[in-house]
């Protein structure tokens, strides 16, 4: 099973790029990455994935090594709405659609 | 419109009671799941349903019996509730994103936290 190692937290200034990294070393070829986040008190959002060339929406942008041994999700102008756990995962190879959820990383936002 | 909503969101009851969760997604997919938050905030997948069917069920009591009466709509009853049964509850479903594209997101609902005394 593919797991992920993210740091437990991390601290940004409100309007600078916030670079979240996540190793997950034993990725098989074809899992996906996923990056999910979860402002206190609610649901889990979802907010980008990739399978091996980095990608980009509204949101945030997912960079992944050619190696696809790590990834990082970059929050290009973060503000403090973003002060979330974040979440790194990739889903468990011949489950279905099964995702292991580690710890995450405890981003806060600062003004 | 909420995507995928779950009732209720607070529920307090005593031990050895029976307690339901109800949740619906209006997005048409055809996967939901129940996953449980416990204190330590790690989130552990318990069901997963596939168009009625269930696909997952991972070690959980048996006092946990999900119900799908359609594709829209997935309940988590509990029997005999327990002290570790306090938890955040929450409901997601999901679209197989192309045909075996392997990608897979997941709409969650609010969460449904369930204190047990």
């Amino acid at each position: 099973d593919a797991k992920t190692t993210q740091p437990p937290s991390m601290d940004c200034a409100e309007g600078r790029a916030a670079n979240l990294p996540c190793n997950h070393s034993t990725i098989s070829g074809n899992e996906y990455v996923y990056w999910y986040r979860q402002i206190h008190s609610q649901g889990p959002q979802y907010i980008i994935h990739g399978l091996k060339n980095n990608e980009t929406n509204e949101m945030a942008s997912l960079i992944i090594t050619e190696d696809r041994k790590s990834s990082t999700l970059i929050l290009p102008h973060a503000t403090l709405r973003d002060t979330a756990v974040y979440y790194c995962i990739v889903r468990v190879s011949g489950s279905n659609y099964q995702l292991i959820w580690g710890a995450g990383t405890k981003l806060i936002i600062k003004p | 419109d909420t995507a995928v909503s779950q009732t209720p969101k607070y529920l307090v009851t005593q031990m050895g009671n029976d307690k339901s969760i109800k949740c619906e997604q209006n997005l048409g997919h055809d996967t939901m799941y129940w996953y449980k938050q416990d204190s330590k905030k790690f989130l552990k997948i318990m069901f997963s349903y596939n168009n009625k069917e269930l696909i997952i069920n991972e070690t959980v009591p048996n006092r946990f019996s999900p119900k799908s009466p359609d594709k829209a709509h997935l309940n988590l009853h509990i029997n005999s509730l327990e002290l570790g049964d306090s938890a955040v509850y929450f409901c997601a479903s999901s679209q197989e994103e192309g045909l075996g594209s392997g990608a897979n997101v997941l709409t969650f609902g609010a969460g449904s936290r369930l204190t047990v005394l």
